[in-house]
């Protein structure tokens, strides 16, 4: 299994509060994803990047920003949560991007299951 | 958006069963990823399918990549409740390098 963690794994909040979820990996992969997982929407992008503070807008950006300080750590921020970034979050890595997708693999973490009252 | 339609959203089979879940696209794939998710875990790459036409094999399940690159299937035989879970397609191309587009998946349950 590549070496994904995630944090934390559950956190319920209110609305308004910022929260920060944390991935860390042991893959000294250069790309690094955040993606969220909804019911009858399936997973979609949020941010990447590909490298140290190197970072890029997904399809579902509004409401989030992301940092990433070290090669191994990629935060994702909610600047003030709502009940609509209630979801599953899953951090991916990647080796290289994925222009040779044949060649190239996804890995993802366990997610984050957030819940925003 | 380039949209993955995945079909069916649903399957409840019984241990032993055949089935085929089904990947579709209006559009040309440059290539296209089966996952499995289990529940509480990330998704996790089964195969990754290139050329039209292309059959792969991973134990009981079989790839295939349509002719036109428009379409993909998986076919399950003998099915078995590890077999249980999500089943997403995700594709590259669209214009970005960066960007997976997935299927909303399949979900499988087989019960013993």
């Amino acid at each position: 299994d590549a070496g994904i963690t995630q944090s934390p794994r559950h956190k319920v909040t209110e609305t308004g509060t910022p929260v920060t979820l944390r991935c860390h990996q042991t893959e000294n992969h250069r790309y690094m994803y955040w993606y969220r997982q909804d019911p009858g929407h399936g997973l979609r992008l949020i941010h990447y990047s590909y490298g140290v503070k190197d970072t890029d807008k997904g399809e579902v950006s509004d409401g989030y920003s992301v940092s990433r300080s070290k090669t191994e750590d990629f935060l994702l921020t909610l600047e003030s949560a709502t009940s609509s970034q209630t979801s599953v979050y899953f951090c991916a890595i990647s080796e290289s991007d994925l222009s040779r997708a044949f060649q190239e693999t996804q890995y993802f973490g366990p997610g984050t299951r957030l819940l925003v009252l | 958006t380039q949209l993955l339609e995945q079909s069916p959203q649903f399957l409840s089979i019984q241990e032993g069963e055949n089935l085929t879940v089904y990947c579709n696209s209006s559009s040309v794939f440059s290539s296209l990823q089966w996952y499995r998710q289990e529940p509480g875990e990330g998704p996790v790459l089964l195969v990754t399918v290139v050329t039209g036409g292309e059959v792969k094999k991973l134990k009981r399940l079989t790839f295939q990549f349509g002719d036109a690159r428009k379409d993909s299937s998986l076919h399950i035989t003998a099915a078995q409740p590890g077999d249980t879970g999500l089943y997403l397609c995700a594709r590259t191309g669209g214009g970005s390098n960066y960007k997976l587009t997935f299927g909303k998946g399949t979900l499988l349950t087989v019960n013993p």
